[in-house]
């Protein structure tokens, strides 16, 4: 099947620092890429769609200015979380899918702790 | 938008047979996903469905009926290893967007 990776697999970071979390599919084109944030006990919540050469979408309360969202080529994204602060310490998973499929194929995950 | 209910949480016997609920109302639908959740990791596809009716795989079923906004996840011969979260997703029409219900813990136990 499918292979999503992302690095790094667990962050822990100063308040005020920026972040970046990197998503890679292996051995597909990924023309959409979507990245969610899972609070302790919560779902997955969508934070943007990203598609390849084009501004992500973000959904509704999503600081764009504050996460942002690169998808320069069709196997990377990136996730960079700007003047981190302890609230924005989640589960960031982002997800793949390629032109015409149905499913998403999902990363490991990334931890972030913001001390 | 989305609005998706399942149970927060189930217990089970190993062994035995658990039905996950899912109920949803949508906007617009094209496709209802379950994926199972463990602890710290990332959600792994278990069953897709589109069309109303039963999709069987191996020791996991899923149904769905469009008209009353409802599906179910079955998991037969449960195993300890089936002690996950498993959550509803449903994907938008046209964007391929999917909203997530809040996820259903099994506990299977001995």
């Amino acid at each position: 099947g499918a292979v999503v990776s992302q690095h790094p697999s667990r962050v822990i970071c100063k308040s005020g620092t920026s972040v970046k979390i990197e998503c890679r599919s292996l051995d597909f084109q990924a023309t959409t890429m979507f990245w969610y944030r899972q609070f302790p006990k919560q779902s997955l919540m969508l934070m943007a769609t990203s598609n390849e050469g084009s501004k992500a979408t973000y959904e509704q309360g999503v600081e764009k200015d504050k996460f942002l969202i690169n998808h320069a080529s069709l196997t990377l994204s990136t996730l960079t979380v700007t003047s981190a602060h302890p609230e924005d310490s989640s589960f960031y998973i982002c997800s793949a899918s390629s032109q015409n499929s149905y499913e998403q194929y999902f990363g490991p995950g990334t931890r972030l702790t913001v001390t | 938008g989305q609005n998706i209910d399942q149970p927060t949480e189930m217990t089970a016997t190993e062994g035995a047979i658990v039905q996950i609920n899912c109920t949803y109302q949508t906007s617009g639908f094209n496709g209802l996903f379950w994926y199972q959740q463990h602890a710290g990791e990332a959600p792994t596809f278990l069953s897709y469905n589109v069309l109303d009716g039963l999709e069987e795989k191996g020791r996991f079923s899923s149904f769905l009926s469009r008209s009353k906004g409802y599906s179910y996840l079955l998991l037969k011969e449960l195993q300890m290893k089936d002690s996950a979260s498993y959550l509803c997703a449903v994907r938008d029409h046209g964007d391929y967007k999917l909203s997530f219900g809040a996820g259903t813990t099994v506990t299977v136990r001995a």
